[in-house]
């Protein structure tokens, strides 16, 4: 069975700052990425999606992802946060062979001070 | 846009309790699923369906059981509530195009006390 692992599980940083959050995935075949945000209070939204074609992926609001086969890694971007980018990030994996399912890493909660 | 419901924000049960959340989309889709949400866990799947009266065990089926009557409507199941289901639960939905890339669109959560 697959496995994603985010490293950071609380990250904080001042306003303007770069934001790199880590996603490393454990299954060897094809796969599909996507980043979900949930900001307090709300349900999960999709910040970002790979399928196939650019491994550099653009979403909602700033972000990017870098989708590195040979590393196994989907890193989330963003080159200056703001405060309301505080939130909690999910990287998930979905395998082609695992049907729709999706895998999630653990998550990592952003602290955006202003 | 899609909407994808949950009865109930906030839920307080008593162990040994049966226990029934109830999610509903508006959107026909095929697929739907039920996780629970923990601090440094991420969220788990507990179980899904890709259609009426069809249901696959998730990572953490033990204790709950689903029942899907109705397109739209997915329920999740505690047959006798414990302390350690206490958690957020999510449910989802997607479409099943016979690709396995359809995002996930999710609710609100419950988030569910098991005194």
């Amino acid at each position: 069975a697959q496995s994603v692992s985010q490293h950071n599980h609380h990250v904080i940083l001042s306003e303007a700052a770069s934001l790199e959050l880590g996603c490393n995935y454990s299954y060897g075949g094809t796969v599909n990425l996507f980043w979900y945000v949930q900001y307090p209070g709300q349900h999960l939204q999709l910040l970002l999606k790979y399928f196939s074609g650019d491994p550099l992926v653009k979403g909602i609001k700033g972000f990017e992802a870098e989708f590195i086969k040979s590393k196994f890694s989907f890193n989330l971007r963003k080159p200056s946060v703001q405060w309301s980018d505080t939130a909690e990030y999910f990287c998930a994996v979905n395998a082609h062979n695992a049907g729709n399912m999706l895998t999630f890493g653990g998550g990592t909660r952003l602290m955006v001070k202003p | 846009d899609v909407k994808v419901t949950q009865s109930s924000r906030y839920l307080v049960k008593r162990t040994g309790e049966k226990v029934f959340l109830e999610c509903v989309q508006d959107m026909d889709h095929e697929n739907m699923f039920w996780y629970r949400q923990d601090p440094g866990l991420g969220l788990r799947l507990i179980y899904f369906s890709y259609d009426v009266k069809m249901k696959e065990k998730g990572d953490i089926p033990e204790g709950y059981s689903v029942s899907r009557e109705k397109k739209e409507r997915f329920s999740l199941i505690l047959e006798s509530a414990s302390t350690n289901q206490t958690s957020m639960y999510l449910c989802a939905s997607s479409l099943n195009q016979g690709y396995s890339n359809q995002p996930q669109h999710f609710g609100d959560g419950t988030r569910l006390s098991i005194l």
